[in-house]
């Protein structure tokens, strides 16, 4: 089973708008962390936002907030007012247990793409 | 910006061959990774090191080795290059936990293609 599904290849949404990019995930594990990545046409991988299994607050970094529904197992990425410069795809990941190291298992991205 | 520089960043070479690929950060982070990227797969864990010397395999480690002689560089060796370890490489680097949620900087990855 894969550990971190993201369900939506590519995403539409126009500027200014609000969008939701799902994801769900799966652990047995009781201390687990989430984390967002954006990767532009350009390439790098820039981290966006962490969630941790304990945190009881959702993670808020700028315009991204992190929805997270532990029962649900989901920890969708939310992007408000978005910009041109938003368009990306975006990876959802996971580190599992309570090592000092960071392995991280990735989704296979959503492609966002906005619109004037 | 994390200090992370992969070496080289564009690279052709053809089946049989043996490929060194290199990372260097100048952060003195603990931990590095190197991971591969192909489409549809998102980004794939191939070995890791939590020191010097120190190293682990990661989900598709066949085909690959690592060395870390000194805490930065770590250094990813495709033995006999094959067409499927055509890939985008990234390594990462992070601290410890203790310090921070420990997140991952990568580098700016470094294309291989296997003829």
């Amino acid at each position: 089973a894969q550990k971190i599904t993201q369900t939506q290849p590519g995403m539409f949404v126009q500027e200014k708008e609000a969008v939701t990019l799902d994801c769900t995930y799966d652990t047995s594990d009781q201390s687990y962390g989430l984390f967002w990545y954006k990767q532009p046409s350009s390439g790098e991988m820039i981290f966006l936002i962490y969630q941790g299994s304990y945190d009881e607050q959702n993670a808020t970094e700028g315009r991204y907030s992190l929805n997270f529904q532990k029962a649900r197992k989901s920890a969708n990425l939310v992007i408000s007012a978005s910009q041109l410069g938003d368009s990306a795809m975006y990876f959802c990941a996971m580190r599992e247990g309570q090592l000092g190291y960071s392995t991280l298992t990735f989704g296979k991205g959503t492609m966002l793409l906005v619109s004037p | 910006d994390a200090g992370i520089t992969q070496s080289p960043r564009h690279k052709v070479t053809e089946t049989g061959t043996p490929v060194t690929l290199r990372c260097h950060q100048t952060e003195n982070h603990r931990y590095m990774y190197w991971y591969r990227q192909d489409p549809g797969h998102g980004l794939r864990l191939i070995h890791y090191s939590y020191g010097v010397k120190d190293t682990d395999k990661g989900e598709v480690s066949d085909g690959y080795s690592v060395s870390r002689s000194k805490t930065e560089d770590f250094l990813l060796t495709l033995e006999s290059a094959t067409s499927s370890q055509t890939s985008v490489y990234f390594c990462a680097i992070s601290e410890s936990r203790t310090s921070g949620p420990g997140e991952l900087f990568f580098g700016e990855g470094s294309r291989l293609t296997v003829l």
